[in-house]
């Protein structure tokens, strides 16, 4: 089975540019997250969705961010205009339906994406 | 979310049982501790989650305290591909995961 695969691996825009991620769940996940980890910090959750809809999107850092899953598959994350503070690495996780209350699903993680904005 | 709090860095030898704490003195009775891992390079990795009892996989093994206070994940033999942050994470259900800093294993050969 194949796993999380998330493209490109690495990508060095200017700022001001924009920038376009793509992730693919693991096929049959109706869940996908996005998270980032910025210079220094943690990693910190962007975004929830549950097929095609977002479920939680609270961790978005502004209106530069966008994401979209369009036909509940494949996820892009697209930043316009990218900022030098974007800089980090942005990962992409699918879980399967909820099926255990309480516990949550394991989330399988893709090998991220590292962003550097010049 | 309930914190976690885990020691920056650990170190230990090649083919030792490595034993990496976590407090979390805030838990709430609906709270599922998990851990996952990264290694260099890769995105997180689940290794094991637990309630009440201790837990076993083939990965390693989760010790909870009676009062759930703490907990220890277990690696009975550290191999060098087992050097890796590993994050304590306490879920109640909600979908997302909520990252600390974590403890950076490093295996000595």
């Amino acid at each position: 089975e194949a796993g999380v695969t998330q493209f490109p691996s690495h990508s060095v825009i200017e700022k001001g540019q924009t920038v376009t991620l793509r992730c693919d769940p693991i096929s049959g996940h109706d869940n996908l997250y996005w998270y980032r980890r910025v210079m220094g910090k943690e990693i910190k959750f962007l975004l929830h969705f549950v097929k095609e809809s977002k479920q939680d999107e609270s961790g978005m850092p502004n209106n530069r961010f966008l994401a979209e899953r369009t036909g509940g598959t494949y996820s892009t994350l697209k930043v316009q205009p990218a900022e030098l503070e974007d800089s980090g690495v942005y990962f992409c996780a699918s879980s399967p339906r909820l099926r255990l209350a309480g516990a949550g699903e394991t989330q399988y993680f893709g090998p991220g994406t590292r962003l550097l904005v010049l | 979310d309930a914190k976690t709090t885990q020691p920056n860095s650990m170190e230990s030898n090649e083919e030792e049982p490595v034993h990496l704490p976590c407090n979390h003195s805030t838990i709430s009775g609906t709270d599922y501790i998990h851990w996952y891992r990264q290694l260099p390079s890769q995105g997180p990795e689940y290794v094991i989650h637990g309630l009440t009892s201790n837990v076993n996989n083939r990965m390693a093994s989760l010790a909870i305290a009676e009062d759930r206070k703490s907990s220890t994940l277990i690696l009975h033999r550290a191999t060098l591909r087992d050097a890796a942050v590993y994050y304590c994470i306490l879920r109640d259900g909600a979908q997302k995961l909520v990252f600390g800093q974590g403890t950076r294993l490093t295996i000595n050969p």
